[in-house]
């Protein structure tokens, strides 16, 4: 079946530094990606999305690509905050008509000061 | 800006007893679901709805489960007979379409415990 992996977490990192969260899917079809946000306390937020292969999704100054080649979506940013901090979630959407999202595991980041 | 809501944020039960949890979607969204976390783990799909129905449900979603549009505004997740094992997360979600590329906007979450 259709699924997501994430790379493992809690990440930490200081102000400033590059980040990189792989994920990885497995699908049958076409599916559209997504990396969803949870800061503390919080419900999920969309970050960024792509729905085809070669498409980069861009917000915030996180960037992700769809790479059908080696299924992959990594998110990258060049230089993270403090309030970068939060719970990343890689999901996958494929089916039309009401398709649910697969989620990853989510990636813990903590930026340090 | 529009967003989910969700009653309440946090319930305690009893093992056995009956939840209903609350969702008020966007208002110009015609697909609903519901998703749950249990703690430490995936975030899950439940259930997806449209036009009055279920389009699609998972293993998860049993008969201990319902969902309904009770009027034009509220979408709620019955679970009749609540077990430990529910303990989790229950996420709501809406978008405007049911396509793939579609954004789902996910309501704060109400956290269900299960004594």
């Amino acid at each position: 079946g259709n699924s997501v992996t994430q790379m493992e977490g809690p990440v930490t990192l200081s102000e400033e530094a590059f980040l990189t969260i792989n994920c990885t899917y497995t699908a049958t079809g076409y599916p559209s990606l997504f990396w969803y946000v949870q800061y503390p306390g919080e419900g999920l937020q969309l970050l960024l999305k792509a729905t085809k292969a070669d498409d980069k999704g861009s917000n915030k100054g996180f960037e992700a690509t769809y790479r059908k080649e080696t299924t992959s979506f990594h998110l990258e940013k060049g230089s993270v905050q403090v309030s970068d901090s939060a719970v990343y979630f890689c999901a996958l959407s494929e089916r039309n008509q009401g398709g649910k999202l697969i989620f990853g595991q989510g990636t813990e980041l903590s930026v340090k000061p | 800006e529009p967003e989910v809501t969700q009653t309440p944020s946090h319930q305690v039960t009893q093992m056995g007893q009956e939840v209903i949890l609350r969702c008020v979607p966007i208002s110009n969204h015609l697909y609903f679901y519901w998703y749950r976390q249990i703690l430490g783990q995936k975030v899950e799909f439940l259930v997806s709805f449209y036009n009055n129905e279920i389009s699609e449900k998972s293993e998860i979603f049993d008969d201990q489960f319902s969902v309904e549009r009770p009027d034009g505004s509220n979408f709620t997740l019955k679970i009749r007979s609540t077990k430990l094992e529910d303990s989790a997360m229950y996420f709501c979600a809406s978008s405007v379409a049911g396509t793939r590329q579609e954004t789902q906007y996910f309501g704060p979450g109400t956290r269900l415990l299960v004594l």
